[in-house]
């Protein structure tokens, strides 16, 4: 069965430094994987995602993201953090299984953006 | 479009209770999938419909059932309330066409159980 693991539960920066969060993926095959944004008492916003093609994806806010298959990666990048971008973030993995397909999210790393 | 649209926002029942939620996937999304999130155990996917047959179950109790109509809304219900019931519950709807691969979600409905 693939999976996802966020490794931190809280990454903190300051306002204007870049920022990384980290997801490591394990899939058998090539892997659909994907970027979302929790905001308090909200749903999830889809920032981005990898199908294919370049390793480097641009995403929503400035949000981008580097697959790497070789160390089995995929971490959510910002060049200047913003206040804003406090947020719960997400990183899924689409598996397929016997015939069908389930979205598979890492328990969720917690960003604090401090002014 | 409008997007995901989930009702009530937010629900207290007490243990025992039934309850039911509601949820409106983006116009012309075929697919509806549920999850829980608690700060324990993250989001966990409890099933998903497509045109009115569920397609996919997640490792629940068989208290928690949904539904698909024919306009593609959904409902999930869950029965004899326990205390754990409590989360957040998240739909997301899915196309069936081009940009197949990326769920939408909904804001959630928060469900306290007393």
């Amino acid at each position: 069965a693939q999976s996802v693991a966020q490794p931190e539960d809280q990454v903190n920066v300051a306002e204007g430094n870049p920022l990384t969060v980290k997801c490591t993926y394990s899939v058998s095959g090539n892997p659909y994987l994907f970027w979302y944004v929790q905001y308090p008492n909200r749903g999830l916003q889809f920032l981005l995602k990898y199908i294919t093609g370049d390793n480097l994806v641009k995403g929503s806010y400035g949000f981008e993201a580097e697959f790497n298959k070789s160390q089995t990666s995929f971490h959510l990048k910002k060049p200047s953090a913003l206040v804003s971008d406090s947020a719960l973030y997400f990183c899924a993995v689409r598996d397929y299984t016997s015939g069908t397909y389930k979205y598979i999210f890492g328990t969720g790393t917690r960003l604090k953006v401090l002014a | 479009k409008a997007g995901v649209t989930q009702t009530p926002r937010y629900l207290i029942k007490t243990r025992g209770q039934q309850v039911t939620l509601s949820c409106s996937p983006i116009s012309g999304h075929r697919s509806v999938s549920w999850y829980q999130q608690t700060p324990g155990q993250g989001l966990q996917f409890l099933f998903e419909y497509f045109s009115e047959t569920q397609r996919n179950k997640g490792n629940f109790p068989g208290r928690f059932s949904g539904r698909q109509f024919s306009n593609s809304r959904s409902e999930m219900n869950v029965s004899t309330l326990e205390l754990g019931d409590s989360a957040l519950y998240l739909c997301a709807s899915l196309t069936s066409g081009k940009e197949t691969d990326t769920q939408y979600f909904g804001p959630g409905t928060r469900l306290t159980v007393l």
